[in-house]
């Protein structure tokens, strides 16, 4: 069974452009969360979808983040405009079940490098 | 509010035991997850913590609880980054811990 994939695995771009991330979560797994580690710090939650509806977005750091998951299988987080210190590694996870106790899958994650 | 605190850095022989301790404070029953991100390696589930599978769980809000994970033997392979991840409150707020890198040595 194939696991959560992310692409690009890097990215590097300038202050100003706009990225998008792509996770695609495991076959039938309805919940879906992205993560974030800037440098040096750790690991922060962005949001939580179940299917298509954005169940928890809380973490998200400002309007420059928009993160979509049409159709409720694969999931984008589009940055626009970049900053500097949106530089880190964007991790996505995938679950069976919320509710907090099921075990979350998670990708290997997109080097952002924002110059 | 949620909060995790790890130790930041480990450092033993190969052949050693450690103990790696995840200190939490949460509300509303919460779950503790172990993962470990070996380099370039996705971050893998290593135990969970629930109300049911803990003799200590309390249950309800909990203040500084002591999660640790502990490996015997070690190995040079075992050296990673040991995260924990709280699931808790009401609203199943999620909160990492900054990991412990465990580095050990031939």
């Amino acid at each position: 069974e194939a696991g959560v994939t992310q692409f690009p695995s890097h990215s590097v771009i300038e202050k100003g452009q706009t990225v998008t991330l792509r996770c695609d979560p495991i076959s039938g797994h309805d919940n879906l969360y992205w993560y974030r580690r800037v440098m040096g710090k750790e690991i922060k939650f962005l949001l939580h979808f179940v299917k298509e509806s954005k169940q928890d977005e809380s973490g998200m750091p400002n309007n420059r983040f928009l993160a979509e998951r049409t159709g409720g299988t694969y999931s984008t987080l589009k940055v626009q405009p970049a900053e500097l210190e949106d530089s880190g590694v964007y991790f996505c996870a995938s679950s069976q079940s919320a509710g907090g106790i099921a075990e979350q899958f998670f990708g290997p994650g997109t080097r952002l490098t924002v110059l | 509010s949620n909060s995790v605190k790890q130790t930041g850095q480990i450092t033993v022989s190969e052949g050693a035991s450690v103990t790696m301790n995840c200190t939490y404070t949460s509300t509303g029953y919460p779950t503790l997850f172990w993962y470990v991100e070996y380099p370039s390696k996705p971050l893998q589930l290593l135990q969970r913590e629930t109300m049911e599978n803990s003799k200590n769980f309390g249950g309800g809000n909990i203040k500084d609880k002591n999660s640790p994970i502990v490996k015997y033997s070690v190995q040079v392979s075992d050296s990673a980054v040991y995260y924990c991840l709280l699931c808790g409150g009401s609203n199943y707020k999620l909160t990492f811990g900054k990991g412990t890198l465990l580095t050990v040595n031939p």
